[in-house]
Protein backbone atom coordinates (compact mmCIF):
# COMPACT_ATOMS: atom_id res chain seq x y z
CA UNK A 1 0.00 0.00 0.00
CA UNK A 2 1.30 3.37 -0.51
CA UNK A 3 2.68 5.58 2.44
CA UNK A 4 3.38 8.95 2.79
CA UNK A 5 6.34 10.26 4.35
CA UNK A 6 6.63 14.43 5.53
CA UNK A 7 9.46 15.69 6.88
CA UNK A 8 10.26 17.25 9.14
CA UNK A 9 7.31 16.60 11.79
CA UNK A 10 7.50 19.48 13.29
CA UNK A 11 9.77 22.67 12.86
CA UNK A 12 9.92 26.35 14.85
CA UNK A 13 10.40 28.92 12.54
CA UNK A 14 11.18 33.06 12.78
CA UNK A 15 8.62 35.05 11.70
CA UNK A 16 9.87 36.21 8.42
CA UNK A 17 11.80 33.50 7.50
CA UNK A 18 11.51 31.00 4.85
CA UNK A 19 10.62 27.54 5.31
CA UNK A 20 9.95 24.47 3.21
CA UNK A 21 8.32 21.15 3.83
CA UNK A 22 8.62 17.93 1.86
CA UNK A 23 6.44 14.98 1.41
CA UNK A 24 7.87 11.72 -0.53
CA UNK A 25 5.50 8.99 -1.25
CA UNK A 26 6.44 5.22 -1.68
CA UNK A 27 4.30 4.70 -4.90
CA UNK A 28 3.90 6.67 -8.15
CA UNK A 29 2.25 9.68 -7.81
CA UNK A 30 -0.96 10.36 -9.43
CA UNK A 31 -1.84 13.49 -7.86
CA UNK A 32 -1.02 15.32 -4.84
CA UNK A 33 -3.06 17.58 -2.12
CA UNK A 34 -1.54 19.95 0.38
CA UNK A 35 -3.93 21.04 3.05
CA UNK A 36 -3.00 23.05 6.31
CA UNK A 37 -5.27 22.06 9.59
CA UNK A 38 -5.61 24.24 12.97
CA UNK A 39 -5.69 22.34 15.67
CA UNK A 40 -8.65 20.22 16.13
CA UNK A 41 -10.09 21.34 13.39
CA UNK A 42 -11.00 20.55 9.54
CA UNK A 43 -8.94 20.85 6.51
CA UNK A 44 -8.40 23.52 4.71
CA UNK A 45 -7.70 23.03 1.19
CA UNK A 46 -4.67 24.67 0.01
CA UNK A 47 -3.51 23.14 -3.57
CA UNK A 48 -3.42 20.43 -6.00
CA UNK A 49 -0.67 19.31 -8.28
CA UNK A 50 -1.34 16.39 -11.01
CA UNK A 51 1.86 16.53 -13.48
CA UNK A 52 5.08 16.28 -13.00
CA UNK A 53 6.79 19.33 -12.97
CA UNK A 54 3.74 20.73 -11.87
CA UNK A 55 4.31 24.35 -9.60
CA UNK A 56 0.93 26.22 -7.80
CA UNK A 57 1.30 28.98 -5.59
CA UNK A 58 -1.61 30.55 -3.04
CA UNK A 59 -0.17 33.64 -1.65
CA UNK A 60 3.02 33.23 -0.19
CA UNK A 61 2.89 29.16 -0.45
CA UNK A 62 4.20 27.33 -3.23
CA UNK A 63 4.11 23.70 -4.30
CA UNK A 64 6.11 21.73 -6.48
CA UNK A 65 5.70 17.93 -7.86
CA UNK A 66 8.40 16.10 -8.84
CA UNK A 67 7.19 12.80 -10.46
CA UNK A 68 10.59 11.03 -11.01
CA UNK A 69 11.34 11.71 -7.43
CA UNK A 70 8.09 10.99 -6.19
CA UNK A 71 7.64 13.43 -4.21
CA UNK A 72 6.42 17.05 -3.17
CA UNK A 73 7.67 20.31 -1.83
CA UNK A 74 5.56 22.96 -0.03
CA UNK A 75 7.66 26.42 0.33
CA UNK A 76 6.49 29.45 2.66
CA UNK A 77 8.21 33.27 1.94
CA UNK A 78 8.28 35.34 4.25
CA UNK A 79 6.19 33.35 7.18
CA UNK A 80 3.53 34.67 9.29
CA UNK A 81 1.93 33.87 12.63
CA UNK A 82 -1.08 33.11 10.31
CA UNK A 83 0.62 30.36 8.33
CA UNK A 84 1.06 28.62 11.92
CA UNK A 85 -0.23 25.01 11.98
CA UNK A 86 -0.41 21.55 10.62
CA UNK A 87 0.70 20.83 6.81
CA UNK A 88 -0.71 17.58 5.51
CA UNK A 89 0.19 16.16 2.54
CA UNK A 90 -2.57 13.36 0.39
CA UNK A 91 -2.06 11.63 -2.03
CA UNK A 92 -4.80 9.85 -5.10
CA UNK A 93 -4.61 6.45 -5.99
CA UNK A 94 -4.05 5.00 -9.66
CA UNK A 95 -7.70 4.84 -9.70
CA UNK A 96 -8.45 9.12 -9.06
CA UNK A 97 -11.25 7.86 -7.21
CA UNK A 98 -10.67 10.75 -4.53
CA UNK A 99 -9.67 8.25 -1.76
CA UNK A 100 -6.71 10.20 0.13
CA UNK A 101 -4.11 8.78 1.48
CA UNK A 102 -2.63 11.12 3.64
CA UNK A 103 1.29 11.65 5.40
CA UNK A 104 0.96 12.25 9.49
CA UNK A 105 1.63 16.31 8.88
CA UNK A 106 4.00 18.53 9.45
CA UNK A 107 3.76 20.81 13.05
CA UNK A 108 4.79 24.46 11.84
CA UNK A 109 5.07 27.01 14.62
CA UNK A 110 5.86 30.76 13.95
CA UNK A 111 8.45 32.81 16.22
CA UNK A 112 6.90 36.04 16.71
CA UNK B 1 -22.44 28.81 -1.16
CA UNK B 2 -22.11 26.58 2.00
CA UNK B 3 -19.25 23.91 2.63
CA UNK B 4 -19.48 20.51 3.60
CA UNK B 5 -20.81 20.81 7.35
CA UNK B 6 -20.68 18.34 10.35
CA UNK B 7 -22.78 17.75 13.07
CA UNK B 8 -22.47 17.35 15.87
CA UNK B 9 -18.80 19.17 16.39
CA UNK B 10 -18.71 17.80 19.72
CA UNK B 11 -19.73 14.17 21.73
CA UNK B 12 -18.65 11.86 24.54
CA UNK B 13 -20.06 8.37 24.57
CA UNK B 14 -19.43 5.41 26.66
CA UNK B 15 -17.81 2.23 25.68
CA UNK B 16 -20.03 0.03 24.49
CA UNK B 17 -22.44 2.91 23.10
CA UNK B 18 -23.61 3.61 19.63
CA UNK B 19 -22.95 7.15 17.72
CA UNK B 20 -24.37 8.47 14.53
CA UNK B 21 -22.27 11.69 12.53
CA UNK B 22 -23.85 13.19 10.12
CA UNK B 23 -22.14 15.65 7.21
CA UNK B 24 -23.97 17.31 4.34
CA UNK B 25 -21.77 18.04 1.93
CA UNK B 26 -20.68 20.99 -0.52
CA UNK B 27 -23.53 22.21 -3.06
CA UNK B 28 -22.94 20.38 -6.57
CA UNK B 29 -20.86 17.18 -4.92
CA UNK B 30 -22.18 13.64 -4.85
CA UNK B 31 -19.32 11.71 -3.42
CA UNK B 32 -18.88 11.69 0.61
CA UNK B 33 -15.92 10.20 1.96
CA UNK B 34 -15.39 9.45 5.62
CA UNK B 35 -12.03 9.44 7.47
CA UNK B 36 -11.15 8.99 11.13
CA UNK B 37 -7.67 11.40 12.38
CA UNK B 38 -6.36 10.13 15.93
CA UNK B 39 -4.40 12.60 17.87
CA UNK B 40 -0.86 13.05 15.96
CA UNK B 41 -1.89 11.62 13.39
CA UNK B 42 -3.26 11.98 9.35
CA UNK B 43 -6.71 11.03 8.95
CA UNK B 44 -6.83 7.72 7.90
CA UNK B 45 -9.94 6.66 4.98
CA UNK B 46 -12.69 5.07 6.26
CA UNK B 47 -15.14 4.64 3.39
CA UNK B 48 -16.84 6.13 0.33
CA UNK B 49 -20.48 6.90 -0.63
CA UNK B 50 -21.59 7.53 -4.06
CA UNK B 51 -25.39 6.74 -5.89
CA UNK B 52 -26.11 5.69 -2.13
CA UNK B 53 -24.03 2.84 -1.98
CA UNK B 54 -20.42 2.21 -0.20
CA UNK B 55 -17.97 2.36 -3.34
CA UNK B 56 -14.85 1.65 -1.21
CA UNK B 57 -13.77 0.68 2.05
CA UNK B 58 -10.40 1.41 3.58
CA UNK B 59 -9.17 -0.98 6.57
CA UNK B 60 -12.12 -0.37 8.82
CA UNK B 61 -14.10 -3.05 11.29
CA UNK B 62 -17.68 -3.90 10.47
CA UNK B 63 -18.67 -1.86 13.36
CA UNK B 64 -17.97 1.41 11.37
CA UNK B 65 -21.00 1.67 9.00
CA UNK B 66 -22.35 4.61 6.68
CA UNK B 67 -25.54 5.36 4.66
CA UNK B 68 -26.25 8.58 2.35
CA UNK B 69 -29.31 9.59 1.55
CA UNK B 70 -30.90 10.81 -1.82
CA UNK B 71 -30.21 14.16 -1.01
CA UNK B 72 -25.94 13.06 -1.04
CA UNK B 73 -25.69 13.72 2.76
CA UNK B 74 -24.07 11.32 4.62
CA UNK B 75 -24.08 9.70 7.77
CA UNK B 76 -21.55 7.50 9.85
CA UNK B 77 -22.40 5.05 12.33
CA UNK B 78 -20.03 3.56 14.39
CA UNK B 79 -21.27 0.73 17.24
CA UNK B 80 -19.61 -0.76 20.37
CA UNK B 81 -17.61 1.92 20.36
CA UNK B 82 -14.58 1.52 22.13
CA UNK B 83 -11.96 3.91 23.70
CA UNK B 84 -9.50 3.48 20.68
CA UNK B 85 -12.36 5.02 18.98
CA UNK B 86 -11.79 8.52 20.39
CA UNK B 87 -10.94 10.63 17.41
CA UNK B 88 -12.01 13.47 14.83
CA UNK B 89 -13.88 12.35 11.86
CA UNK B 90 -13.80 14.19 9.29
CA UNK B 91 -16.15 14.11 5.98
CA UNK B 92 -15.41 15.39 2.71
CA UNK B 93 -17.31 15.41 -0.30
CA UNK B 94 -16.42 15.79 -4.21
CA UNK B 95 -18.43 15.77 -7.26
CA UNK B 96 -18.22 12.42 -9.48
CA UNK B 97 -15.09 12.09 -12.04
CA UNK B 98 -11.64 12.12 -9.80
CA UNK B 99 -9.30 13.77 -9.86
CA UNK B 100 -11.32 17.08 -8.14
CA UNK B 101 -10.25 19.21 -5.68
CA UNK B 102 -12.02 17.37 -2.20
CA UNK B 103 -13.44 19.44 0.82
CA UNK B 104 -13.26 18.65 3.97
CA UNK B 105 -15.77 19.67 6.60
CA UNK B 106 -14.49 21.20 10.26
CA UNK B 107 -15.21 17.59 11.67
CA UNK B 108 -16.59 15.48 14.89
CA UNK B 109 -14.90 15.52 17.77
CA UNK B 110 -15.63 11.82 19.28
CA UNK B 111 -14.96 11.25 23.20
CA UNK B 112 -15.14 7.72 24.39
CA UNK B 113 -14.95 6.77 27.96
Amino acid sequence: SQELEQSPQSLIVQEGKNLTINCTSSKTLYGLYWYKQKYGEGLIFLMMLQKGGEEKSHEKITAKLDEKKQQSSLHITASQPSHAGIYLCGADTLNRDDKIIFGKGTRLHILP
Amino acid sequence: DAGVTQSPTHLIKTRGQQVTLRCSPKSGHDTVSWYQQALGQGPQFIFQYYEEEERQRGNFPDRFSGHQFPNYSSELNVNALLLGDSALYLCASSPTGGGNTIYFGEGSWLTVV
